[in-house]
């Protein structure tokens, strides 16, 4: 069935330190995955995304890794700054996207 | 701005009364999609369109919620006889309709059920 879920509710990073969010999905027929952030008051807002064809996709300070193996999917950001604090969601599409529960990334001081 | 917007921002209702929400999409967006979320949760899909046509319905949109999309371009999202548990945020959001990409989200309508 559809599932996209997220291992931790939150994750607090210092300032500066690489983040890295998983997330596992269920279906194995998935093979278009998307990354959404999510500010506090905001819809969510596209990241980046990957299809099953690939295991890695980078954009600007973020990678995406995708192992199908285990299917799981992570995100990492680079140089965690104070403007990255957000709830971040794996999704998968087909012709609509599903969400997971999100990581709320914390960024400390 | 050119982005998705939704009106209204925020809704507050006693149980029991009718809410419409509006989405104008991406103007040459022809999907248009509404989502529901609770706090600490993840959207949740309800409906979708691609232009005026209604494509799938989630079993979360009870006979109480209606979507609707006439000409292809903005779209309702009406609840009838509202109920506490209605309380969340309606996402609306577009994209084209080539089954990749991203999904345009508008900032959402904040709906509290007295």
């Amino acid at each position: 069935g559809e599932s996209v879920g997220l291992h931790l509710p939150t994750l607090s990073v210092q300032e500066g330190d690489n983040s890295i969010i998983n997330c596992a999905y269920s279906n194995s027929a998935s093979d278009y995955f998307i990354w959404y952030k999510q500010e506090s008051g905001k819809g969510p807002q596209f990241i980046i995304d990957i299809r099953s064809n690939m295991d890695k996709r980078q954009g600007q300070r973020v990678t995406v890794l995708l192992n199908k193996t285990v299917k799981h999917l992570s995100l990492q950001i680079a140089a965690t700054q104070p403007g990255d604090s957000a709830v971040y969601f794996c999704a998968e599409r087909d012709d609509k996207i599903i969400f997971g529960k999100g990581t709320r990334l914390h960024i400390l001081p | 701005d050119t982005g998705v917007s939704q009106d209204p921002r925020h809704k507050i209702t006693k149980r029991g009364q009718n809410v419409t929400f509006r989405c104008d999409p991406i103007s040459e967006h022809n999907r248009l999609y509404w989502y529901r979320q609770t706090l600490g949760q993840g959207p949740e899909f309800l409906t979708y369109f691609q232009n005026e046509a209604q494509l799938e319905k989630s079993r979360l949109l009870s006979d109480r919620f209606s979507a609707e999309r006439p000409k292809g371009s903005f779209s309702t999202l009406e609840i009838q006889r509202t109920e506490q548990g209605d309380s969340a945020m309606y996402l609306c959001a577009s994209s084209l309709a080539n089954g990749i990409g991203e999904l345009f989200f508008g900032e959402g309508s904040r709906l509290t059920v007295l």
